[in-house]
């Protein structure tokens, strides 16, 4: 079974950069066929999906998120990162990692989620 | 992208109801649909996959239906670990997307 645990800080600053870490156990982000992805919710809103990237490297961003998205992989620690440039407090949100069995499937495992605001 | 639709936006309910909440998408998305159970600070859990295929472990008193942009998500007996907010998500066609929710609540 694949767990995932976000990692980082809680507050950022306006203009400045979130970076997040996805901790990936039970499952090689190198396996072939999986796909993991980076997820929001504004408070008390509803889901949005931000980017995934595959065990290759590939990505692919939500076009309706402005650009300054860079979903990455390191392979040596099975981890996964998001950064996001530039933020304002729009950006304030749980973000959630999730993993799917391939580019057209749903989200089976989900990490607990990590609540990021954008404050000075 | 292509939108998705929930109705109702929330519902209150009695234990062992019969609980249907239902889900349109902007365009048709033949059986590629899922739908997600979250409660209060917790991750969405995945219930449904393929409109209508029960993940492994998700009681079976949770079904669903539907294909092309019409589907829906049926809670046979609503018990009280039930309450929290459905969501339902297209991974047809990218970007994935999702609906905007169902509260649903125990009365």
């Amino acid at each position: 079974q694949v767990q995932l645990q976000e990692s980082g800080p809680g507050l950022v600053k306006p203009s400045q950069t979130l970076s997040l870490t996805c901790s990936v156990s039970g499952e090689s982000i190198s396996t072939a066929g999986y796909y993991w992805s980076w997820i929001r919710q504004h408070p008390g809103k509803g889901l949005e999906w931000i980017g995934f990237i595959f065990h290759s490297g590939s990505t692919s961003y939500n076009p309706s998120l402005r650009s300054g998205v860079t979903i990455s992989l390191d392979t040596s620690k099975n981890q996964f990162s998001l950064k996001l440039t530039s933020v304002t407090a729009a950006d304030t949100a749980v973000y959630y990692c999730a993993s799917a069995s391939g580019g057209y499937y749903p989200f089976d495992f989900w990490g607990q989620g990590t609540l990021v605001t954008v404050s000075s | 992208a292509i939108q998705l639709t929930q109705s109702p936006s929330s519902l209150s309910a009695s234990v062992g109801d019969r609980v249907t909440i239902t889900c349109r998408t902007s365009e048709g998305i033949s059986s590629a649909l899922a739908w997600y159970h979250q409660k209060p600070g917790k991750a969405p859990k995945l219930l449904i996959y393929d409109a209508s295929s029960l993940q492994r472990g998700v009681p079976s008193r949770f079904s669903g239906s539907g294909s092309g942009t019409d589907f829906t998500l049926t809670i046979s007996s609503l018990q009280p670990e039930d309450c929290g907010t459905y969501y339902c998500q297209q991974f047809n066609s990218y970007p994935l997307t999702f609906g905007g929710g169902t509260k649903v609540e125990i009365k």
